[in-house]
């Protein structure tokens, strides 16, 4: 069965300090990864998928199979990144996201 | 606005009651979720439906049961409410069951009491 994992429930930055937000995942296949976003008290949003390989708010994640790892970036943080991100991976013959436990970011000004 | 949309946004109600949550969207496409998020923020599938067939059902109380009149629509019933119910509910929706993102409706926020 497909698991992912975020090893850091808060993480706090200050304003213009780069930022990490880690994911690790296990799976038998070839996965699909993602990135989501929720704002305070908002839907969540698509980030970031690892097959479009592009850079959304200065955010990017490399898919790294030999760790198995897909890590979220950002060389300088604003105080808007302040939200919860969830990394998410979807099984290559379904429809099913399984989701991490999220990632409680604070950009500190 | 092309959107997943579920009324109500917020519910507040007492133990036992039933409730139904709606879900809709107007994105044309053809398989819609209902995913959890506890108290812990955690996330989880409970349904999906694909064209108006469930294909996914998580380890879910049978007290909760998803209607999809067509596929535009899924709605969410819960029987008897119970304290552990309490969470947001978030519809999703996709263009079918492989290889597509996954758009989230607003959340609807239920509280038992």
């Amino acid at each position: 069965a497909q698991r992912v994992t975020q090893p850091e429930k808060l993480l706090s930055v200050f304003k213009g300090a780069p930022v990490e937000l880690k994911c690790n995942y296990s799976y038998s296949g070839s996965p699909e990864l993602f990135w989501y976003v929720q704002y305070s008290r908002q839907r969540l949003q698509l980030l970031l998928r690892h097959i479009s390989r592009e850079s959304i708010k200065g955010f990017t994640a490399d898919l790294n199979k030999g760790e198995t790892s897909f890590h979220l970036k950002k060389p300088f943080a604003q105080e808007e990144d302040s939200a919860m991100y969830y990394c998410a991976l979807k099984e290559t013959s379904g429809s099913r996201l399984t989701f991490g436990e999220g990632t409680q970011l604070t950009v500190n000004p | 606005d092309t959107a997943v949309s579920q009324t109500p946004k917020y519910l507040v109600t007492q133990m036992g009651n039933d409730k139904s949550i709606k879900c809709e969207q107007n994105l044309g496409h053809d398989t819609m979720y209902w995913y959890k998020q506890d108290s812990k923020k955690f996330l989880k599938i409970m349904f999906s439906y694909n064209n108006k067939e469930l294909i996914i059902n998580e380890t879910v109380p049978n007290r909760f049961s998803p209607k999809s009149p067509d596929k535009a629509h899924l709605n969410l019933h819960i029987n008897s409410l119970e304290l552990g119910d309490s969470a947001v509910y978030f519809c999703a929706s996709s263009q079918g069951t492989i290889g597509n993102t996954i758009y989230f409706g607003e959340g609807s926020w239920l509280t038992v009491v």
